[in-house]
């Protein structure tokens, strides 16, 4: 099971909005609704942002939001501020033998 | 305070064993799984096995075939994650997680990660 395809970075200014592709195939993003995205900070543990395509936490702000069409799912992080400045991986299930496959992960720089 | 703790850092040289421990606390007592992933420094996150914390079933990645084994402690809920004999490669961090029994669930709640250096 290979990794998810995930821009190595992107980059936007203050008050932006920037979306993440998170390319898989019809073995997991294709048919599964669970994809979630996770924020990590540098030497920080993962943090949940996103679960089942486009379900929030709570306590999650509402300027991160997620899609899927076909086999690519998105991050949407709208009006960037500073704090959003941190690394962001997908993570798909690919079924009862491999629950989670991650992305390779994105670099975001506001 | 809900948490999963970690030992911050194991230093061991190379064809040592390790065990490392991730003990759970403060979210309740419905049915939950624990889980390890894997981060390479400068990479990015591997998932690498899953196990139900009342320990009747589990999961391994295909991307660690017998590197490593999963167990947890019913009694104190505490999962653990062993080597044999540890590589160099094998440096990294370590997080534990934690995620509901339903099938597709995310992690939901992360240790801090234990930092394990196998170097000579």
């Amino acid at each position: 099971q290979s990794a998810l395809t995930q821009p190595r970075s992107v980059s936007g200014s203050p008050g932006q909005s920037v979306t993440i592709p998170c390319t898989g195939t019809s073995r997991d993003v294709g048919t599964y609704k669970f994809v979630s995205w996770y924020q990590q900070h540098p030497g920080k543990a993962p943090k949940l942002i996103i679960y089942d395509v486009n379900t929030r936490p709570s306590g999650v702000s509402d300027r991160f939001s997620g899609s899927k069409s076909g086999n690519t799912a998105s991050l949407t992080i709208s009006g960037l501020q500073a704090e959003d400045e941190a690394d962001y991986y997908c993570c798909s299930y690919a079924g009862t033998q491999t629950p989670y496959v991650f992305g390779t992960g994105t670099t975001v720089t506001v | 305070e809900a948490q999963l703790v970690q030992p911050s850092v194991e230093v061991k040289k190379p064809g040592e064993s390790l065990r490392i421990s991730c003990r759970e606390s403060g979210y309740g007592l419905s049915p939950f799984w624990f889980g390890w992933v894997r981060q390479v420094p400068g990479r990015g996150l591997e998932w690498m096995a899953l196990m139900s914390a009342d320990s009747s079933d589990s999961r391994y990645s295909p991307s660690f075939p017998g590197r490593v084994t999963m167990s947890v402690d019913v009694s104190t809920r505490t999962a653990y994650l062993q080597w044999s004999s540890l590589e160099t490669s094998d440096t990294a961090v370590y997080f534990c997680a934690r995620r509901p029994s339903v099938t597709g669930s995310p992690f939901g709640a992360w240790g801090q990660g234990t930092l394990v250096s196998v170097s000579s």
